[in-house]
């Protein structure tokens, strides 16, 4: 059984822009979740989805978006990058949701912002 | 609200000599703790989980933890280290999870393990 997929590996990216990252979850898990992880701050939960809906958000400002599809694959964005948001985003998956269930880590992508 | 807390950045152990990690939580209302491991340029691995039951919990890789509530804590165990096990463990609690949502993970600011042959 493949595991969390997570592309791309790495980025390259300049203040201002925007990016998207991708999640590919473990077959018949249906719920993503999104963390970032810098040495500063640890690991901080972005959001999770839930069947195609948004069903739990971090603190995190509206720059950050994220949208599940119905195979439930999922993408995260990020517009108007600043410098801070150079960090590794993880996702993580499971069957029902973040509550109780363990979950799946992909290998995580690595974004800097220059 | 949920929160967890190492208290050590970093622990070093000798190989084959016991290693603990530290964590302490604050939750209202039973909590669901959880361990997990990260590799160097790796995703987290789930070590283990309390939910409820024995205060000892069994988890992957020969670790295991122990829940104890009048102390807050879920310290993380091994009776003897390996070099393999060098890396960054981090500690979780789930935040709400209550009325029909299922909450997500707080994860502590995670601890460095450094075993030496």
């Amino acid at each position: 059984k493949a595991g969390v997929t997570q592309t791309p590996r790495y980025l390259i990216k300049t203040r201002g822009q925007q990016v998207t990252l991708s999640c590919s979850p473990i077959s018949g898990h249906r719920s993503v979740s999104w963390y970032q992880q810098t040495p500063g701050q640890g690991l901080q939960f972005l959001f999770e989805y839930f069947s195609e809906t948004q069903r739990n958000k971090g603190n995190f400002p509206g720059r950050f978006s994220g949208r599940q599809f119905s195979n439930s694959r999922s993408e995260m964005n990020v517009s108007t990058l600043e410098l801070g948001d150079s960090a590794l985003y993880l996702c993580a998956s499971s069957f029902y949701g973040t509550g109780s269930e363990k979950l799946f880590f992909g290998s995580g992508t690595q974004l800097s912002v220059l | 609200a949920q929160s967890v807390a190492q208290p050590e950045d970093q622990v070093n152990v000798a190989e084959g000599n016991p290693l603990t990690v530290k964590c302490t939580y604050s939750v209202s209302g039973n909590p669901y703790l959880f361990w997990y491991v990260q590799y160097p340029n790796r995703g987290l691995q789930f070590l283990l989980k309390y939910i409820t039951g024995d205060n000892l919990v069994k988890g992957s890789y020969g670790f295991e933890a122990e829940f104890n509530k009048s102390q807050t804590s879920f310290h993380l165990k091994k009776p003897s280290a390996l070099v393999s096990d060098s890396a960054l463990y981090f500690c979780a609690v789930r935040d709400g999870g209550y009325g029909g949502s299922q909450g997500n993970l707080i994860f502590g600011k995670g601890t460095k393990l450094s075993v030496k042959p």
